[in-house]
């Protein structure tokens, strides 16, 4: 079984302040990993995502992630934050299962940007 | 490329009642999942479906269903309504061997 776990529920930054959303997951087998974003009263968008290769991935907002084998990590960064980056968002695994990927989400993170 | 349509955007139903909701995903996308996002719950998973077939089902009682048609289109149906099932619905879809959704802007239903 997989899992995904994003411990801060909540986060407040500065507007231009660093920021980093945290995730951690579980799995047996190999997995890809993705953040999302949701902005209220819309459906999530896909920020960016890790399949293989680099393990540096970017979105083209300024948002990175990097996939962290040995620590079972998928943090999301971004060096300056603005205030339409208020929003929340969501980690996710993904594992083949019974011939298909089944997908996971976390529990969400609330990035509140403070002006 | 139009993206997921989901319809109706809102949709405000009685206790006992039942309700279904409409999905059509991309051209081209033939796996189409459902979720029910709660602010108490999060997101959780319904179903998911490929060609017509269910292939995963999440943890919710038999009064949730749904179904895919072969245009891929699909719709979820949920039966004698309760209160709790006040939520936004998140229909999704992808292409099979590409490993990302892209969700539509979801059906909020209140039940009363």
């Amino acid at each position: 079984a997989q899992s995904v776990t994003q411990l801060d529920s909540q986060v407040p930054v500065f507007e231009e302040a660093p920021v980093e959303l945290r995730c951690n997951y579980s799995s047996s087998v190999s997995v890809y990993l993705f953040w999302y974003v949701q902005y209220p009263n819309q459906g999530l968008q896909l920020l960016l995502k890790y399949l293989s290769g680099s393990t540096l991935v970017k979105s083209i907002n300024g948002f990175e992630a990097e996939f962290n084998k040995s620590q079972t990590s998928f943090h999301l960064r971004k060096p300056s934050v603005h205030i339409s980056d208020t929003a929340e968002y969501f980690c996710a695994v993904s594992s083949p299962t019974g011939g298909y990927q089944k997908v996971t989400f976390g529990t969400g993170t609330k990035l509140q940007v403070i002006p | 490329k139009a993206g997921v349509t989901q319809t109706p955007r809102y949709l405000i139903k009685t206790r006992g009642q039942q309700v279904t909701l409409s999905c059509s995903p991309i051209s081209g996308h033939r796996s189409v999942s459902w979720y029910q996002q709660t602010p108490g719950q999060g997101l959780q998973f319904l179903f998911e479906y490929f060609s017509e077939t269910q292939r995963n089902k999440g943890n919710f009682p038999g009064r949730f269903s749904g179904r895919q048609f072969s245009n891929s289109r699909s719709e979820m149906n949920v039966s004698t309504l309760e209160l709790g099932d006040s939520a936004l619905y998140l229909c999704a879809s992808r292409l099979d061997n590409d490993y990302g959704y892209t969700f539509g802007s979801g059906t909020r239903l209140t039940v009363v």
